[in-house]
This record gives structure tokens, sequence and C-alpha cells, in this order.
């Protein structure tokens, strides 16, 4: 069956960087955008951006653009999410997820089982 | 950035009672909506996509309609397990958006 399988959780310093994987199987990765989505305590759902697991394309939401780099290796079918310059409010719990039935259009319809981020001193 | 609205922000019903959750968008989204449940400590679940197509798998007690700005979802008859967090979110242009979600207690 389908699944993503991410890193385990990080506790990293301000400033410093960060990098979650997120490993697929069960369906052929290079087929299916990854997303990147994440929820910091008490908050709503965060769109972050995707990668076309195919041609590496990304797309990034203007909030991140600066400090964020999805990138994948084919290879391995993992996709990476990066985040620089880390500020305690990046504190977070950060979901890759993919939509494997292309009728939806969008939405997320897998998703992988978070990896939390914590920023702090 | 379109915005996403959603009432109440909490609600506590009984088992059996109807439920219905508001999504509301800052523009038209068309029916490029879709509809997440989350439990606690858990990655959310898509329960509806295109405004009111079920996914595979859940429930026929939920679902979901509307078009352009208004959106709801129903659970016709609340059961134990669907208590936690609903969100809808839109994906009909960049950046993809969420409501702030609603939390369902069953009382």
């Amino acid at each position: 069956q389908a699944q993503l399988v991410q890193s385990g959780a990080e506790v990293q310093k301000p400033g410093a960087s960060v990098k979650v994987s997120c490993k697929a199987s069960g369906y052929t990765f290079s087929s299916y955008t990854i997303h990147w989505v994440r929820q910091a305590p008490g908050q709503r759902l965060e769109w972050m951006g995707w990668i076309s697991t195919g041609t590496g394309n990304t797309k990034y939401s203007q909030k991140f653009q600066d400090r964020v780099t999805i990138s994948r290796d084919t290879s391995a079918s993992i996709a990476y999410m990066e985040m620089s310059r880390l500020r305690r409010e990046d504190t977070a719990v950060y979901y890759c997820a993919s939509l494997l039935d292309l009728d939806k259009v969008g939405g997320m319809d897998l998703w992988g089982q978070g990896t939390t981020v914590t920023v702090s001193s | 950035d379109i915005q996403m609205t959603q009432s109440p922000s909490t609600l506590s019903a009984s088992l059996g009672d109807r439920v219905t959750i508001t999504c509301r968008a800052s523009e038209s989204i068309n029916i490029w909506l879709a509809w997440y449940q989350q439990k606690p400590g858990k990655a959310p679940k898509m329960l509806i996509y295109k405004a009111s197509s079920l996914e595979s798998g859940v429930p026929l007690r939920f679902s979901g309609s509307g078009s352009g700005t208004e959106f709801t979802l129903t659970i016709s008859s609340l059961q134990p397990d669907d208590f936690g967090g609903y969100y809808c979110q839109q994906y009909n242009d960049y950046p993809w958006t969420f409501g702030q979600g609603t939390k369902v207690e069953i009382k």
C-alpha cells in the first residue's frame, strides 16, 4: 500500500537549518507531486510548497520562498524539505503529502506521519 | 491569498446528532475544496474533495456541498469516532490555504 514515511523529530537552535525527509513506497514516486504542509501548535495547517517529483520543478508559498528548499532523490524515492534561518515561530509539525488520485484535481490524499521540529536555544 | 473562514470554531454535540460545519472563501473557488479530519497527534485525513465527492472508504454519514464561496460539511448522525478537528482547504489558487479548523466534541 502507498505510504510516506518521514524522518524523526528535530531540535534546532534559532538561525540554524533543518532538513526533513519523506520516503515514498507502494507507488511510482516520480509520477506524483509531493507537497509540504506545516502546523504550528494550536494553529491552522499551512501549505508551504510542492515539488514535481518527475521534473524537479518546484512551487513555493511566497511566505516561505526565501527560506525553504524542496528537493527530491528519485533513485531513493525521497523528497526533502530544508528550511534555513530558523526562528522560534517555525516550531511546528511538518507533513509531506501527495495526491495519488489525479481525478480529485487537488488536495492531498496521502500524508506522512509528520515530523516535529522544535526551534529553541 | 484566498482566506478560508470556518464556523463554528468548536462544537459539542450528542451521538446521533446532525452536525454542520461551514467554510467561507474570501473569493470564488468554484468547487475546488477539500475537507479533512484530524485526530490529535495524527496527520489529516481527506474526507471530501471537489466540494462534494466522498473520498473512498469514508463513511456515508459524511457529505459536502457548496460552490463559489460557501461550503458545508455535514455529519448526518454523529458517531464516537467523529471527534477531532475538521479543516477545509481550497485548491483553486496558490498558495493553497486552509480554514482555521473546527473542533468537534462529543457531549
